[in-house]
């Protein structure tokens, strides 16, 4: 059972097309986090969403905490080509005391100009 | 955040070898971590590298198969051991705490 259902895993989209990747889960994380991964890259913290409620907005980016802390989201805005890469939430269950983070399955994001 | 080099980048394994990945972190960290991760899909934890004591690993993973040094707050290295084609993975290393991780930019490993 995936502790953090991701969606949706694969997204082609034109330039200039807006876009919602969602990460659901049952069970309440402490905080969850937003990577983004080109190729031959590790991952890179874009963003951290730690209180219930939370919104951050990163240039054309807007990430979302629920109330519940339970789900996430991340809206991109007028898409670039430069936006393509995997998108991966990751949550963390333990307040920070075991530092293990849960990793959803990863959204493959193509922007086509 | 810390910054991390990883290497080797790649590699062409024979079956049957072992391969040693390294990771340096510029800043002292507490905890490291292990994934593996199929090109597009997420990662897979391995196991956590605490200075000082031995590895835990995750379900699946055994210490045998992934043997992990971790000498000082600053260095950890992976070992995929006995390789088989299985073993073709991209590996990563990460450190950090609670509210944010960086990662190594991974050795892409194919074993032939």
């Amino acid at each position: 059972t995936q502790l953090l259902e991701q969606s949706p895993q694969f997204l082609s989209i034109q330039e200039g097309e807006n876009l919602t990747v969602y990460c659901n889960s049952s069970s309440v994380f402490s905080s969850l986090q937003w990577y983004r991964q080109e190729p031959g890259e590790g991952p890179v913290l874009r963003v951290t969403v730690g209180t219930g409620g939370e919104v951050k907005k990163l240039k054309r980016l807007t990430f979302q905490f629920g109330d519940a802390r339970k789900d996430s989201s991340l809206h991109i805005t007028a898409a670039q080509p430069g936006d393509t890469g995997l998108y991966l939430c990751a949550g963390d269950r333990s307040g920070g005391s075991n530092y293990k983070l849960t990793f959803g399955k990863g959204t493959l994001l193509t922007v086509n100009p | 955040s810390a910054v991390i080099s990883q290497k080797p980048s790649r590699d062409i394994c024979q079956r049957g070898t072992s391969l040693t990945i390294q990771c340096q972190v510029d800043s002292q960290v507490t905890m490291m971590f292990w994934y593996r991760q199929q090109p597009g899909q997420s990662l897979t934890l391995i196991a956590t590298a605490n200075q000082g004591s031995e590895a835990t690993y995750e379900s699946g993973f055994v210490i045998d198969k992934f043997p992990i040094s971790r000498p000082n707050l600053t260095f950890s290295t992976l070992t995929v051991s006995n390789m088989s084609p299985e073993d073709s993975s991209i590996y990563l290393c990460s450190a950090g705490q609670g509210y944010g991780y960086t990662f190594g930019s991974g050795t892409r490993l194919t074993v032939v």
